[in-house]
């Protein structure tokens, strides 16, 4: 069974950058049947698409995000890397990473998530 | 590239059919057969409960149907349970592998 597990620290300074990680077990970020995304949610808020990536490093990302948005693939690791700078308390929220499967241009699998909070 | 819109909440009594129903535009929903729809129930990740707009993966119920009609897409809940009892997201595919979610609909089984 796939399982997604992000992680990185879960309180970042206004003005600095944000990173993550999700790690993946029981399936492979190489495989060319899959792409691999960051989703968010502000608390109480909707969810919002961050990018995707492919596992040869194509990368793909919201327009209104694309500035301080950057995702990463780690194929010796089998996971994959978000960063977004210059954050605000407006990115304030759950990410999760998530898998796209090309077939059906949907997420399959989701990881729980993990809270990130802009405050100094 | 702007959300896609839901209503806020639905309800129903059980046994009932509810149907959400979310509007784009014809840059994403009106576009491509792509909308999938998730469940959220509190403080739990995503699920796929529908995805090309219609079809079901392998384990949803078919009590849940989904439909499009010009730039909204629609999902259906047929005899309404208690643990139908979540958030529900649709997601469009937005052209230049980019996608769209929409603001989100809570479900409530009176």
């Amino acid at each position: 069974q796939l399982q997604l597990l992000e992680s990185g620290p879960g309180l970042v300074k206004p003005s600095e950058t944000l990173s993550l990680t999700c790690s993946v077990s029981g399936g492979s970020v190489s495989s060319n049947s899959y792409y691999w995304g960051w989703i968010r949610q502000p608390p109480g808020k909707g969810l919002e698409w961050i990018g995707t990536i492919y596992y040869s490093g194509g990368t793909y990302y919201n327009p209104s995000l694309k500035s301080r948005v950057s995702i990463s693939v780690d194929t010796s690791k089998n996971q994959f890397s978000l960063r977004l700078n210059s954050v605000t308390a407006a990115d304030t929220a759950v990410y999760h990473c998530a898998r796209l499967e090309t077939a059906t241009v949907a997420y399959d699998y989701w990881g729980q998530g993990t809270l990130v909070t802009v405050s100094s | 590239q702007s959300a896609l819109t839901q209503p806020a909440s639905v309800s129903g009594s059980p046994g009932q059919s509810i149907t959400i129903s979310c509007t784009g535009t014809s840059n994403d929903v009106g576009s491509y057969n792509l909308v999938s729809w998730y469940q959220q129930p509190p403080g739990k990740a995503p699920k796929l409960m529908i995805y090309e707009g219609i079809k079901r993966p392998s384990g949803v119920s078919n009590r849940f149907s989904g439909s499009k009609s010009g730039n909204t897409a629609s999902l259906t809940i047929s005899g309404l349970q208690a643990e139908d009892e979540a958030d529900y997201f649709c997601c469009s595919y937005a052209g230049g592998t980019t996608y769209v979610f929409g603001t989100g609909t809570m479900v409530t089984v009176l």
